[in-house]
């Protein structure tokens, strides 16, 4: 069964980097089927996609964040993280990773049990 | 705002039937990109129920089911249980902002 899980610093400074980064393990990565995606969830707020990556290292980033955030994989560690510059009080979230599925537009199978990252002084 | 737009709430009593509409545009939906529906418990990650506008990964029970047509797209609900009290949440692709969206989300109540 494969599964994901997120680790990273629960609190972040104002004007800090956020920096997170997902393990999986029960498949490889590097598979070549699929792709892998963060998405975040401020507070009583919805779910945003933040961008995903292919274990070749292309990326695709949310036009609202590109210029902020950079999506890296480690195959040999099954990791691949995500770093968002510049955070502010309204960067605060839960962030989950997961698996996409299809193409790198597709639907979200596997699901990380997410973290709650606060940005504050 | 979401591009998808979702009713905020939706109630029904144990046994009854619910859908939960995801309304989009010609730029998502109508242009014929597929929905996905995802059902989220606080605290936990999000499932998915329904991906490609109709059909359920294995494990999900065929209570659900998804459906499309134009611009919009369902969830449908039979023999409501307790246990599906949730946040459920629709995601398509939209071409005029160049990436994958949410709806906004419904949340519901069992009564």
């Amino acid at each position: 069964q494969l599964q994901l899980q997120e680790s990273g610093p629960g609190l972040v400074k104002p004007s800090e980097t956020l920096s997170l980064t997902c393990t999986v393990s029960g498949g490889s990565i590097s598979s070549g089927n699929y792709y892998w995606g963060w998405i975040r969830q401020p507070p009583g707020k919805g779910l945003e996609w933040i961008g995903s990556i292919y274990y070749s290292g292309s990326t695709y980033y949310n036009p609202s964040l590109k210029s902020r955030v950079t999506i890296s994989v480690d195959t040999s560690k099954n990791q691949f993280s995500l770093k968002l510059t510049s955070v502010t009080a309204a960067d605060t979230a839960v962030f989950y990773c997961a698996r996409v599925s299809g193409i790198w537009t597709g639907f979200f199978d596997y699901w990380g049990q997410g973290t709650l990252v606060t940005v504050s002084s | 705002q979401s591009v998808l737009t979702q009713p905020p709430s939706v109630s029904g009593a144990p046994g009854q039937r619910v859908t939960i509409s995801c309304t989009g545009s010609s730029s998502n939906i109508g242009a014929g990109y597929d929905v996905h529906w995802y059902q989220h418990l606080p605290g936990t990650a999000p499932k998915l129920l329904i991906y490609d506008n109709i059909n359920r990964p294995s494990g999900v029970p065929d209570r659900f089911s998804g459906s499309k047509s134009g611009t919009s797209a369902s969830l449908a609900i039979t023999g409501l249980q307790a246990e599906d009290e949730a946040d459920y949440y629709c995601q398509s692709y939209d071409n005029s902002l160049s990436w994958g969206v949410f709806g906004g989300g419904t949340k519901l109540t069992v009564l």
